[in-house]
């Protein structure tokens, strides 16, 4: 098992509302990036944090939101839910120099239900 | 845009056989190809990688080959075991990894 955590496990929210997801990294790691993953698919890349800063967005909208804290655990935001949104969130955290052929280690993921 | 493609999207040997599961990339800048394997409910859980300075890696049962001039690699599973079924996806990063659609390799005893 990787070092990487996230809570919650399961959230369901309804149309509309906010959720936040976190996300801690693991120990040594820098760098987390959040990915979304529908069911039967590959995840899709959100964005990155290196050092607090994002390094790197996918194709999803504004409401998608990020943070990354001094000790480089992480928090997704998500505004305005939509039925879409349904997915298992991942984040996965790597090394330390926010390369591009850094590894990254999942995190177990936040199974979002929206009704 | 940046697109992997992932080849067959399921796949069932009888265990002892090998299992070959293939990608292509878009992006020519890409430089590491990782591979994760996912049991239901699971995270993936990455278990070969390949950087771009290398044509082939070996761990035990595990081989991968990249392609760079073609933009392909392949991932070589041999003496397939009943508890490698799962899902496998290959993905090509330049800092974000871009994924495949994953193939479902059912290993039957």
């Amino acid at each position: 098992e990787t070092g990487v955590t996230q809570s919650p496990t399961h959230l369901i929210k309804t149309r509309g509302q906010q959720v936040t997801l976190r996300c801690s990294s693991q120990s040594g790691h820098n760098t987390v990036s959040w990915y979304q993953q529908a069911l039967g698919q590959g995840p899709q890349f959100i964005f990155q944090y290196y050092r607090e800063e994002e390094n790197g967005r996918g194709n999803f909208p504004p409401r998608f939101s990020g943070l990354q804290f001094p000790n480089y655990s992480s928090e997704l935001n998500v505004n305005a839910l939509e039925l879409d949104d349904s997915a298992l969130y991942l984040c996965a955290s790597s090394g330390t120099s926010g390369g591009s052929t850094d590894t990254q280690y999942f995190g177990p993921g936040t199974r979002l239900t929206v009704l | 845009g940046e697109n992997v493609e992932q080849h067959p999207s399921t796949l069932s040997v009888q265990e002892g056989d090998s299992a070959v599961i293939k990608c292509t990339y878009s992006d020519s800048a890409s430089n590491y190809f990782p591979w994760y394997k996912q049991e239901l409910g699971k995270r993936p859980q990455l278990i070969i990688d390949i950087r771009s300075n290398v044509g082939e890696k070996k761990d035990q049962r595990i081989a991968v080959t990249l392609n760079k001039t073609a933009k392909h690699f392949s991932l070589h599973i041999t003496e397939t075991q009943p508890e490698d079924s799962a899902v496998y996806f290959c993905a090509a990063s330049m800092g974000k990894l871009i994924f495949g659609q994953g193939t479902e390799l059912s290993v039957k005893p």
